[in-house]
């Protein structure tokens, strides 16, 4: 199957609750990447994996982590989740390489409310 | 002062217009530039990517990146209905494979 795939595509959580966001990397792909995108706002950096490491994490804190797997599927764990982390999540998968950047490819994202 | 400015302003314009897009940014390391298209309820997808100063053309869209001035641009010839989307400029350091993104303009064309 080509493209990255995401689910769930809705999800809604009460405040305190823990949620797994799940990710199915472009086949060829190695590097997955998780973003945040609020209402009306860019994407924000969450943290990336390379060969099930994390490579690299933006401003979020520990509450929010990650595991890639050997087919290089990935998923970002919640906890502890406040209303701020209502979102639109995006994963992206891509190649490690300086060739890589056009192959950067999103999915169609999970939307989480937290009520 | 964020990394990366977009003005989120909303554009309307009627089909056939020119649209007009741009960015700023402040860290002179981002050496790679993309544009971004978002359908309402997708994730974005890739329209363009450039490395250098100068215009690079792919049909009717244009990027244009002036990194003495740390400034981009897109723009759309010709705008069709189908263009109605959110735009989002996106950058990169050397070396670094996280996006940096602007906050997107919504365009629309009208038929």
């Amino acid at each position: 199957e080509t493209g990255v795939t995401q689910s769930p595509t809705h999800l809604i959580k009460t405040r305190g609750q823990q949620v797994t966001l799940r990710c199915s990397s472009q086949s060829g792909h190695n590097t997955v990447s998780w973003y945040q995108q609020a209402l009306g706002q860019g994407p924000q950096f969450i943290f990336q994996y390379y060969r099930e490491e994390e490579n690299g994490r933006g401003n979020f804190p520990p509450r929010f982590s990650g595991l890639q797997f050997p087919n290089y599927s990935s998923e970002l764990n919640v906890n502890a989740l406040e209303l701020d982390d209502s979102a639109l999540y995006l994963c992206a998968s891509s190649l490690a390489s300086a060739q890589g950047l056009d192959s950067y490819t999103f999915g169609s994202g999970t939307r989480l409310t937290v009520v | 002062q964020k990394e990366v400015e977009q003005d989120p302003g909303p554009l309307s314009v009627p089909e056939g217009a020119i649209v007009s897009l741009n960015c700023t940014y402040s860290n002179s390391a981002f050496q790679y530039f993309m544009w971004y298209r978002q359908y309402s309820r997708k994730g974005p997808e890739l329209l363009m990517y450039t490395y250098s100063s100068g215009n690079k053309e792919d049909g009717r869209f244009t990027a244009q990146v002036d990194k003495s001035s740390k400034y981009i641009s897109l723009f759309i010839r010709d705008s069709q209905p189908s263009d109605s989307a959110t735009y989002l400029c996106a950058m990169i350091r050397r070396g670094n494979n996280r996006l940096a993104f602007g906050k997107g303009n919504q365009v629309v064309v009208i038929p």
